[in-house]
């Protein structure tokens, strides 16, 4: 069974330009999240979607970024326009849609987004 | 306030011998979920190990196991007979709420595990 897949794993752009992040999550998970690490800090939430709906966009930290999750199946995370500090590593996990606490993410290996 | 300390960046550790990597939490909800993650170089996140709030007993997974401190808000993974493979970074996370509403992980900032020969 294949695990959760992202692409591209690494991106160099330039400030002012578009990147797109695109998650397939394991077949058959409803959560799907996406989460960033800037360097040496913690993995922080970013949102939540359940199916193709947004759940949890409270980490969303501001209207450059767009998700989206058409058709419930893969996601794609939009940064238009990209500043110098949306670089990090962009993660995306999904999991089974039991809503309960010992619910278990499956990680991708990331993106790696350097903007220049 | 951040809701979950690694207050150790990097460790070492020899082959073979047991490690104890740190985690404390802070949450006032009554339930919730702790977890711990493994990063290798190749970057995929790797569940490791649980543990609920409401478990009497500490999770054990093969080589590792978890030290669940509740008074003390603790959560500490210890890994036995430590492995070169083992050598990876380190992540602790919670999830608030029992059900319905449990979805986003918190993460704290992680601890690099070197094993040595």
């Amino acid at each position: 069974e294949a695990g959760v897949t992202q692409f591209p794993s690494h991106s160099v752009i330039e400030k002012g330009q578009t990147v797109t992040l695109r998650c397939d999550p394991i077949s058959g998970h409803d959560n799907l999240y996406w989460y960033r690490r800037v360097m040496g800090k913690e993995i922080k939430f970013l949102l939540h979607f359940v199916k193709e709906s947004k759940q949890d966009e409270s980490g969303m930290p501001n209207n450059r970024f767009l998700a989206e999750r058409t058709g419930g199946t893969y996601s794609t995370l939009k940064v238009q326009p990209a500043e110098l500090e949306d670089s990090g590593v962009y993660f995306c996990a999904s999991s089974l849609s039991t809503g309960i606490t010992n619910e278990k993410l499956f990680f991708g290996s990331g993106t790696q987004l350097s903007v220049l | 306030a951040q809701k979950i300390t690694q207050t150790q960046p990097g460790m070492f550790v020899q082959e073979k011998e047991a490690v104890t990597l740190d985690c404390t939490y802070d949450t006032s909800d009554p339930s919730y979920g702790l977890f711990w993650y493994k990063q290798p170089s190749s970057g995929e996140m790797i569940f490791l190990i649980y543990q609920g709030s409401y478990d009497q007993q500490n999770a054990t997974e093969g080589r590792y196991s978890l030290n669940f401190q509740k008074a003390r808000k603790s959560a500490n993974l210890v890994i036995s007979a430590s492995q070169l493979g083992d050598s990876a970074m380190y992540f602790c996370a919670m999830r608030e709420g029992l059900t319905g509403t449990a979805s986003k992980l918190t993460f704290g900032t992680g601890t690099r595990l070197q094993v040595t020969l």
